[in-house]
């Protein structure tokens, strides 16, 4: 068990909608990432967030956006969906912003859009 | 074009047998190359992370090498078990100050045989 939590582990909806997906770090971690999965693409880095303030952004689409909260929780979310986003969402956290900080995972919210 | 290639794809060997998987890049400037192993399902474990002064890192029966001349790493895995079926995933991070550009290889799928 990594420590970090991500929820829901599942999710479907249809084209066109909006959802959020959540993460909790683990405890005293002060950064969290986001990566998306899919088999077409492998992965890919979305967005760090480091004590609530974004730190680095990789291959985020405007339609995603991201937050990280004073609890240190983060949320994920993916508006005006699309097919193509069906995939795999992790969330990784780390003690602090470094980049040669170990990353410990979720394991993940499956995102399926009918 | 900064690129991380992995091989071989798949690789199917012998419980107790040892394996060697490997990983170029193209990446530049170069900050740190990471393995992770991940189980089908589940989110990525973080094995081992090099920067460029480092050239062998081991963690257990898993052992990193990384040739910054050549850009190449490569993970040994030793005295294979069942338990190391998995995608192992090169990851080679550039820039510096923080989270910056990461590039995810494909991965190698590994299957260990009774």
């Amino acid at each position: 068990d990594s420590g970090v939590t991500q929820t829901p582990k599942h999710l479907i909806t249809a084209t066109g909608q909006r959802v959020t997906l959540r993460c909790s770090p683990r405890s005293g971690d002060l950064s969290v990432y986001w990566y998306q999965q899919s088999l077409d693409q492998g992965l890919q880095f979305l967005i760090h967030y480091y004590n609530g303030e974004e730190r680095a952004k990789g291959n985020i689409l405007e339609r995603f956006s991201a937050q990280q909260f004073p609890d240190l929780h983060s949320e994920l979310n993916l508006s005006s969906l699309e097919l193509g986003d069906s995939a795999l969402y992790f969330c990784a956290s780390s003690v602090g912003w470094g980049d040669n900080q170990p990353q410990h995972f979720g394991d993940g919210t499956r995102l399926s859009i009918l | 074009k900064n690129q991380v290639e992995q091989s071989p794809q798949s690789l199917i060997i012998l419980e107790g047998k040892n394996c060697t998987l490997q990983c170029n890049y193209t990446v530049s400037p170069f900050s740190n190359l990471r393995w992770y192993k991940q189980d089908t399902g589940r989110g990525p474990v973080s094995l081992t992370i090099m920067t460029f002064s480092e050239n062998t890192k081991s963690n257990g029966r898993y052992t990193a090498t990384l040739d910054a001349d050549t850009k190449q790493s490569s993970l040994h895995i030793t005295a294979s078990q069942l338990s190391d079926s998995a995608s192992y995933i090169c990851v080679v991070s550039r820039g510096s100050g923080g989270y910056q550009k990461v590039t995810f290889g494909t991965g190698t799928k590994l299957q260990v045989i009774p």
